[in-house]
């Protein structure tokens, strides 16, 4: 399935610096998503845009930046993280309107030192 | 709010055996109902889905009946392979919301040996 695609796959950075994540999606979605997903925790929604806007923040620490540029494509900007922010970092993406079914790319996996 | 609700694992199993992963969920509304599966190193991918009361989602083997008397949408195998082994995920849309947020289960983790 390579219809969401998340970049990049692996990715180890310290605290004090600054990185970004990026997602594209070729389905001719409207709706684009991250999630969180921690060992041991539910999937933790972070983000949600609809067509570029975003409607949904889950009182997500600043430090987490999001930016949706356009329809296909979705980033996440990372400064001054902590180790405990260390995850997979997943993408989604659906149609919207009466489809729910959402896509989700293969994943970013965060370590922190 | 709108929750889900699933078994716990780790589920292990033989292989051919009946697999049978519950789930119940609790929402306002009409949601559409979905499994998810993980496999190791991957991220999610949709297994099955249903929209309203009664329809059944089936893929791959699996299958899954949406009851809204009892609130589940319990995912069944008659016989799992290895290949199996993965992550399973139950979730909910609320199409009311913008964007239409899902609400995931914790996932419940089965592992089949030969």
């Amino acid at each position: 399935e390579t219809g969401v695609t998340q970049t990049p796959r692996h990715l180890v950075m310290g605290m004090t610096n600054k990185k970004s994540l990026k997602c594209e999606q070729h389905l001719g979605h409207n709706a684009m998503y991250w999630y969180k997903q921690s060992a041991k925790k539910p999937l933790e929604l972070m983000f949600v845009y609809s067509l570029e806007e975003r409607v949904e923040n889950n009182s997500v620490p600043s430090r987490f930046s999001p930016e949706c540029p356009n329809s296909s494509h979705l980033f996440l900007h990372l400064h001054t993280l902590q180790p405990e922010d260390s995850a997979l970092y997943l993408c989604a993406s659906a149609s919207g309107g009466e489809s729910d079914t959402q896509y989700f790319g293969p994943g970013t996996r965060l370590t922190v030192l | 709010g709108n929750s889900v609700t699933q078994m716990e694992g780790p589920v292990t199993l033989s292989e051919e055996a009946f697999l049978t992963i519950n789930c119940t969920y609790t929402a306002t509304g009409y949601p559409s109902l979905f499994w998810y599966v993980q496999y190791p190193g991957e991220g999610l991918q949709l297994l099955l889905k249903a929209t309203k009361a009664d329809d059944k989602g089936s893929n791959k083997g699996f299958e899954a009946t949406y009851r809204k008397e009892t609130t589940s949408f319990h995912l069944e195998k008659g016989s799992v392979q290895v290949s199996d082994s993965a992550v399973y995920f139950c979730a909910l849309s609320d199409r009311r919301a913008a964007g239409n947020k899902l609400t995931f289960g914790g996932g419940t983790r089965v592992l089949v040996k030969p």
